[in-house]
C-alpha cells in the first residue's frame, strides 16, 4: 500500500542521546516534511525538503536535523535529547507542493525523553 | 506570517446535534490554499478538504459542508446530525503561496467529542 511509514512507532530516550526517526516514502513526492504535535499547539513544522539534496528550516528546527540523500528517505536526528523534545512527530509528503494532491501523513512517531 | 486560529478548544455536543468547527487565517498571500484534517483517536492524520482562495464556493460532502468567507478571513467546518464516530480533533490548516507560506501551517485544533 502506497505510503508512509515512520520507525519506530514509539520510544523512550533518556536525556542527552542521540536518536534517528526515519521516515520513508514509496510515492516519489517531491517534498516531505516533519511536524511535531503538541497538546494546545497542533503540529509544528520542524524541516521540511522540497526536492532531494535541499532541506529547509521550519518554525521549531533547534535541536533537530534532517537530510535528503534521495527522493524515498527523509531522517529526522535529535543530536542530543532534551524532555522538552517529548512529542509525537509526524512525517509528511506532498507533490505539487501540496497544492493538487494534498499532504500524505505517516502515521507518528510518539517520542518521550526522560 | 501566516496563522491559522481555532478559537474551540473542545466543543461536546450529544449525537444528532450539528456542530461549527470555526477557523480564522492569516495571510498576506492572494492566492492560498485551507485544509481541513480529522485526527481520529487511533492517531493518525486523515484529510477531508482543500479549498483554494478564488474559489469561494461552499463544499457539502455528505454530513460535512464547509463556510468559506474571505470578507472574514474564515473557514468554518459543519457536521450535520454528528455521530459518535465524528469525535476527534480537527484541525484546520493553511498554505501560502510565497516563500516560507509555501509550507502547511496548522492550526492547534479542536477536540470534539459526540455523546450517544
Amino acid at each position: 500500500i502506497a505510503g508512509i511509514t515512520q520507525a519506530p512507532t514509539s520510544q523512550i530516550l533518556a536525556a542527552g542521546r542521540r536518536m534517528t526517526l526515519r521516515c520513508t516514502q514509496d510515492m516519489r513526492h517531491n517534498a516531505m516534511y516533519w511536524y511535531r504535535q503538541d497538546l494546545g499547539l497542533g503540529l509544528r513544522l520542524i524541516h521540511y525538503s522540497n526536492t532531494a539534496g535541499t532541506t529547509g528550516k521550519g518554525e521549531v528546527p533547534d535541536g533537530y536535523s534532517v537530510s535528503r540523500a534521495n527522493t524515498d528517505d527523509f531522517p529526522l536526528t535529535l543530536a542530543s535529547a532534551v524532555p522538552s523534545q517529548t512529542s509525537v512527530y509526524f512525517c509528511a509528503s506532498s507533490d505539487g507542493g501540496g497544492v493538487n494532491y494534498g499532504y500524505t501523513f505517516g502515521s507518528g512517531t510518539r517520542l518521550t525523553v526522560v | 506570517a501566516q496563522k491559522v486560529t481555532q478559537a474551540q478548544t473542545e466543543i461536546s455536543v450529544v449525537e444528532k446535534e450539528d456542530v461549527t468547527l470555526d477557523c480564522v487565517y492569516e495571510t498576506r498571500d492572494t492566492t492560498y490554499y485551507l485544509f481541513w484534517y480529522k485526527q481520529p483517536p487511533s492517531g493518525e492524520l486523515v484529510f477531508l478538504i482543500r479549498r483554494n482562495s478564488f474559489d469561494e464556493q461552499n463544499e457539502i460532502s455528505g454530513r460535512y459542508s464547509w463556510n468559506f468567507q474571505k470578507s472574514t478571513s474564515s473557514f468554518n467546518f459543519t457536521i450535520t446530525a454528528s455521530q459518535v464516530v465524528d469525535s476527534a480533533v480537527y484541525f484546520c490548516a493553511l498554505r501560502g503561496d510565497s516563500g516560507s507560506a509555501r509550507q502547511l501551517t496548522f492550526g492547534s485544533g479542536t477536540q470534539l467529542t459526540v455523546l450517544p
